[in-house]
């Protein structure tokens, strides 16, 4: 079965500084990877995804994540953080399924704040 | 482009009484999802439907919880009787099929008192 680890459950940073959530995962098969972004009482939002190709992907706010397949991970980084980046971000692995389909497995959750 | 459309955005309903949420998926999805995310946690898969059939309910608690995707549009999940432990946000998301992205509706907050 897959799984996926976030073990930061906050992090607190200032403004216009470089910010690192951490991910990993772990399944027996190829997978999809995907940060989502949770705005307070707000859906979850696709913040960006690995399908395959490139091992270094970007979303339009400025994040990036890489995947290394040796290390199972997939971390999000940004370098200079701003105020609307503070939210809860989920990390999640998507493994094909017998029969057809995916699942997606999500994280716990890293809650990003960001103080002036 | 509307996106995931649910109802109610909050509910608080006494321990025993029935609960119903709705949940109005993007146009041409045929992919829809009810995950339930309990505080502090990621979202957890309860059951996923390809157009009107309830392909992956593993996880549903079927003594209590059930379902329907009428038409294969919209779907209604329900809980009879609600207990304290069902205090959770109940999130519904779509996709075109099983492989692509899902999308995700801002979710029904219940409280059980």
């Amino acid at each position: 079965a897959q799984s996926v680890t976030q073990l930061d459950s906050q992090v607190p940073v200032f403004e216009e500084a470089p910010v690192e959530l951490r991910c990993n995962y772990s399944s027996s098969v190829s997978v999809y990877l995907f940060w989502y972004v949770q705005y307070p009482n707000q859906g979850l939002q696709l913040l960006l995804k690995y399908l395959s190709g490139s091992t270094l992907v970007e979303s339009i706010n400025g994040f990036e994540a890489e995947f290394n397949k040796s290390q199972t991970s997939f971390h999000l980084r940004k370098p200079s953080v701003h105020i609307i980046d503070t939210a809860e971000y989920f990390c999640a692995v998507s493994e094909p399924l017998t029969g057809g389909g995916n699942k997606l497995t999500f994280g716990t959750g890293t809650q990003l704040k960001v103080e002036l | 482009e509307a996106g995931v459309v649910q109802s109610p955005r909050y509910k608080i309903i006494e321990k025993k009484q029935p609960v119903a949420f709705w949940c109005n998926p993007i146009s041409g999805h045929n992919t829809l999802y009810w995950y339930l995310q309990n505080l502090g946690q990621g979202p957890e898969l309860l059951i996923r439907y390809e157009n009107e059939e309830a392909v992956d309910d593993s996880q549903l608690p079927k003594d209590r919880f059930s379902a329907e995707r009428l038409k294969g549009v919209d779907s209604t999940l329900k809980i009879q009787p609600a207990e304290l432990g069902d205090s959770a946000v109940y999130l519904c998301a779509s996709s075109l099929a099983p492989v692509y992205e899902q999308y995700f509706g801002p979710g029904t907050r219940l409280t059980v008192t």
